[in-house]
């Protein structure tokens, strides 16, 4: 099973400040991977897929990258809405297609 | 716009098993498979198993495997999730989540990926 190393695991940060959150796997996932978000008693959404393709309706502040087993998540400039946690996810070949531990952005 | 909506929250014993429900509408049932993902209280996401909508083929995760049933009903545009001999280590919020990709031809596979999530149903399991 692939494991799914996130940091840190909670950032502090103010409103219109950047954001880089980091994903580390085990072993190469190529561009398998994705990134949700997940607020106070919300179900997650999708943010990337394919390490840095933007899900429909996300805003352009949220970008991805990386390759093999090194990502980020950048988020720009937060707004209040960004302030949530964080899952990356791989997706390649067997399951079980694992998720990391969350980093609260704060 | 797409929907994913599940059934109330669930109180069960140890040993009992939980049957829940995701009405989905707004887009074509059997274009997407259909997951479960788990999230115990304060925990992380745990992805459970798959369903094919056309053929109702099934995958889940070794740990579950032997306990969880997964369908869906094409004619009621509804997902299930049937989880037998639970223990307080199931005590979690099940989400029904769909698949992102678009199911073109037959043969076509999941991408894994997740874009549209239920509201979540809270199962707790406690004597």
């Amino acid at each position: 099973e692939i494991v799914l190393t996130q940091s840190p695991a909670t950032l502090s940060l103010s409103p219109g400040e950047r954001a880089t959150l980091s994903c580390r796997t085990s072993q190469s996932v190529s561009t398998y991977l994705a990134w949700y978000q997940q607020r106070p008693g919300q179900a997650p959404r999708l943010l990337i897929y394919d390490a840095s393709t933007r899900a429909t309706g996300i805003p352009a502040r949220f970008s991805g990258s990386g390759s093999g087993t090194d990502f980020t998540l950048t988020i720009t400039s937060l707004e209040p809405e960004d302030f949530a946690v964080y899952y990356c996810q791989q997706r390649i070949n067997w399951p079980p297609w694992t998720f990391g531990q969350g980093t609260k952005v704060e | 716009q797409v929907q994913l909506v599940q059934s109330g929250a669930e109180v069960k014993k140890p040993g009992a098993s939980v049957k829940v429900s995701c009405k989905a509408s707004g887009y074509t049932f059997t274009d997407h498979y259909m997951h479960w993902v788990r999230q115990a209280p304060g925990q992380g996401l745990e992805w459970m198993g798959y369903t094919n909508p056309n053929s109702g083929g099934t995958y889940y995760a070794h740990k579950f495997q032997g306990r969880v049933t997964m369908t869906m009903d094409t004619s009621t545009t509804t997902a299930y999730m049937e989880l037998s001999r639970l223990t307080s280590d199931d005590t979690a919020i099940y989400y029904c989540v769909r698949d992102l990709n678009v199911l073109m031809k037959i043969g076509d596979r999941p991408l894994y990926y997740f874009d549209y999530w239920g509201q979540g149903i809270l199962v707790t399991v406690s004597s």
